[in-house]
């Protein structure tokens, strides 16, 4: 059974870095494109960013350009989101989801996401 | 403001037939297939719809997609009341190099 577990979500003050996780299991991780949305409290999803198999490749919303690095340790079977300069407009709900494909596909399994509260 | 535009409501009686719409671009969905995602309140999304019309293992088939030209509907026919959740579309964009979802749409199940 596919299974993505996130982690790493909490209050943070604003100008603050926080680094989530997702732990996968099910599947040959290392196989598949990884990627993040989040969706802030009441509103839609927004993708945020998304790497392929082996790190090669990275896309990251225009939104969060420069201040979040995604990466991922292909023999821990996890994928990271490091999150830094963060702003208020930032607190949402992170999903992490296996992409069938970089650029194409789908988004096939989603974990259940982590909560980020950006507040003073 | 979204690059996909759906309606953000629908709503429909049990066993009626819905039809929830997406609108983009030829940079979008014009040139890309679509995928649709279902959110019951409180869960994660879950795939529904992908490559414009194909069903995932175990999503029944009153669910179903089309596609034509830079705009794409999900209908739902014979309306139940677990169906009532938010429904997103989604898609890739060359325009933006990125992924793009529709703002959402809530259904009510009267």
């Amino acid at each position: 059974e596919v299974q993505l577990v996130e982690s790493g979500g909490g209050l943070v003050q604003p100008g603050g870095s926080l680094r989530l996780s997702c732990a996968a299991s099910g599947f040959t991780f290392s196989s598949y494109a990884m990627h993040w949305v989040r969706q802030a409290p009441g509103k839609g999803l927004e993708y945020v960013s998304g790497i392929s198999t082996n790190g090669g490749n990275t896309y990251y919303a225009n939104s969060v350009k420069g201040r979040i690095t995604i990466s991922r340790d292909n023999s821990k079977n996890t994928l990271y989101l490091q999150m830094g300069s963060l702003r208020a407009e930032d607190m949402a709900v992170y999903y992490c989801a296996r992409g069938t494909d970089m650029v194409h596909g789908r988004f096939d399994y989603w974990g259940q996401g982590t909560l980020v509260t950006v507040s003073s | 403001q979204s690059v996909l535009t759906q309606p953000p409501s629908a709503s429909g009686t049990p066993g009626q037939r819905v039809t929830i719409s997406c609108s983009g671009s030829s940079s979008n969905i014009g040139s890309n297939t679509v995928n649709w995602y279902q959110q019951l309140p409180g869960t994660a999304p879950k795939l529904l719809i992908y490559s414009n019309n194909q069903r995932p293992s175990g999503v029944p088939d009153r669910f179903s997609g089309s596609k034509s030209g830079t705009s794409a509907s999900l209908a739902i026919s014979g309306l139940q009341s677990e169906d009532e959740a938010d429904y997103y579309c989604a898609t890739w964009d060359d325009s933006l190099s990125g992924w793009v979802f529709g703002g959402g749409t809530k259904l009510t199940v009267l």
